[in-house]
């Protein structure tokens, strides 16, 4: 079945401890990204990466690291996470760019303590 | 830069009405336009796209024209049904290609 994968869905972490969000799509696709969805901000995009060691910086990356070391597989790095990156976390891929059909994942509810 | 604003929701309608979601944008450029739905609990889904003006796209009733001398994309359905109840995005991708830009979301709540 083809999707995005995300672990964990849900995390309860503390303050300055470093964390990783995985996320896995078994499309073959070469764009992913990553957003975050606040209530009342609707989703704000994090990072992107249009293909194999290429990323870029999207509206909100302060605070978080990526890297795209193989096409299946673009991991978010939270090195010392703080109270305001609690949020629900969105992986996404889509063959090419966003002009083809983005998929989401399910979704990581991320709470920083 | 480039954003996007949509209608404040929560909208609700009664089953079988007509909908409308207003959305305008402001970009340079021709950036390409998107409507996203987000059901309860679940990630978010492509609904429809245009890539230029005048452009119309649609899928499953819903639709939405690219008018750029309004800056506009609303979003359309003749007669809504309980399971259209959801949140609906409205995005922009601009000139940089990789770049998403969402409003901040419109609740809609179809009643019977």
């Amino acid at each position: 079945e083809a999707q995005v994968t995300q672990n964990p869905r849900y995390l309860i972490t503390v303050t300055g401890k470093k964390l990783t969000v995985t996320c896995s799509q078994n499309m073959n696709h070469e764009y992913m990204s990553w957003y975050r969805q606040d209530p009342g901000l609707g989703l704000r995009q994090i990072y992107y990466s249009m293909n194999v060691e290429v990323t870029d910086k999207g509206d909100v990356p302060e605070g978080y690291k990526v890297s795209r070391k193989e096409k299946r597989n673009f991991p978010l790095i939270l090195e010392s996470p703080s109270p305001n990156q609690t949020s629900l976390y969105f992986c996404a891929s889509s063959l090419r760019d966003l002009t083809d059909t983005q998929y989401f994942g399910p979704g990581t509810r991320l709470t920083v303590l | 830069g480039d954003s996007v604003t949509q209608m404040e929701g929560p909208v609700t309608l009664s089953e079988e009405a007509f909908l409308t979601i207003n959305c305008t944008y402001t970009a340079t450029g021709y950036p390409s336009l998107f409507w996203y739905v987000q059901y309860p609990g679940e990630g978010l889904q492509l609904l429809l796209k245009a890539t230029k003006a005048d452009d119309k796209g649609s899928n499953k009733g819903f639709e939405a024209t690219y008018r750029k001398e309004t800056t506009s994309f609303h979003l359309e359905k003749g007669s809504v049904q309980v399971s259209d109840s959801a949140v609906y995005f409205c995005a922009l991708m601009g000139n940089q290609g990789g770049k998403l830009i969402f409003g901040q979301g419109t609740e809609l709540s179809v009643k019977p």
